[in-house]
């Protein structure tokens, strides 16, 4: 059974930093894209931030790229999220994600964690 | 950026009603097109794949329809379970845009 275990999430004020991780099981770790998605409170969903399955390219949407640092380890099987000057529209529910048919397609997702930013 | 637009955001719909959703591309993704389901407070959960494909263990009555800049999801038979709200993706492109959500609701 696949399963996506997210932590780290908590409250941040604007401008600090906070680092996600997922730990993952139930797979082939390293053969997956990985991907973060996260949901503002009361908002749809919106795509952040994926790694190949070798680590050998990672995209982000543009409202984190020089912000975010998504990373993996295929010897531990976890997917990291570094995230830094953070905003306070960072704000929302962050869920780690596994490819399926493809890298864009989202077949397991983790329950999320919450990230707050505020002061 | 390609666009993802959904219509309508919110649908009144009895149990048993056959209930459609529209999602447009604001350019071609070919059939790279996703649907997922969301109840509140839960993690997405991934119906169609590929416009068209199945998820696995998605109950039959889920469809999904289109190609290029148009696609529909279909329910043939609402549930009480399928009260929810529904979000189409693309990812035909590297950076992966889902649209604004449909929010099905009791009648």
């Amino acid at each position: 059974e696949v399963q996506l275990l997210e932590s780290g999430g908590g409250l941040v004020q604007p401008g600090g930093s906070l680092r996600l991780s997922c730990a993952a099981s139930g797979f082939t770790f390293r053969d997956e894209a990985m991907s973060w998605v996260r949901q503002a409170p009361g908002k749809g969903l919106e795509w952040v931030s994926r790694v190949s399955g070798s680590s050998s390219y990672t995209y982000y949407t543009d409202s984190v790229k020089g912000r975010f640092t998504t990373s993996r380890d295929n010897t531990k099987n976890t997917l990291d999220l570094q995230m830094s000057s953070l905003r306070a529209e960072d704000t929302a529910v962050y869920y780690c994600v596994k490819g399926g048919d493809g890298p864009g397609v989202f077949d397991h997702w983790g329950q999320g964690t919450l990230v707050t930013v505020s002061s | 950026d390609i666009q993802m637009t959904q219509s309508p955001s919110t649908l009144s719909a009895s149990v048993g009603d056959r209930v459609t959703i529209t999602c447009r591309a604001s350019q071609s993704v070919d059939i790279w097109l996703a649907w997922y389901q969301q109840m509140p407070g839960k993690a997405p959960n991934l119906l169609i794949y590929r416009a068209s494909h199945l998820a696995s263990g998605v109950p039959s009555r889920f469809s999904g329809s289109g190609s290029g800049t148009e696609f529909t999801l279909t329910i043939s038979s609402l549930q009480p379970d399928d009260f929810a709200t529904y979000y189409c993706q693309q990812y035909l492109s590297n950076w992966y845009t889902f649209g604004q959500g449909t929010k099905v609701e009791i009648k």
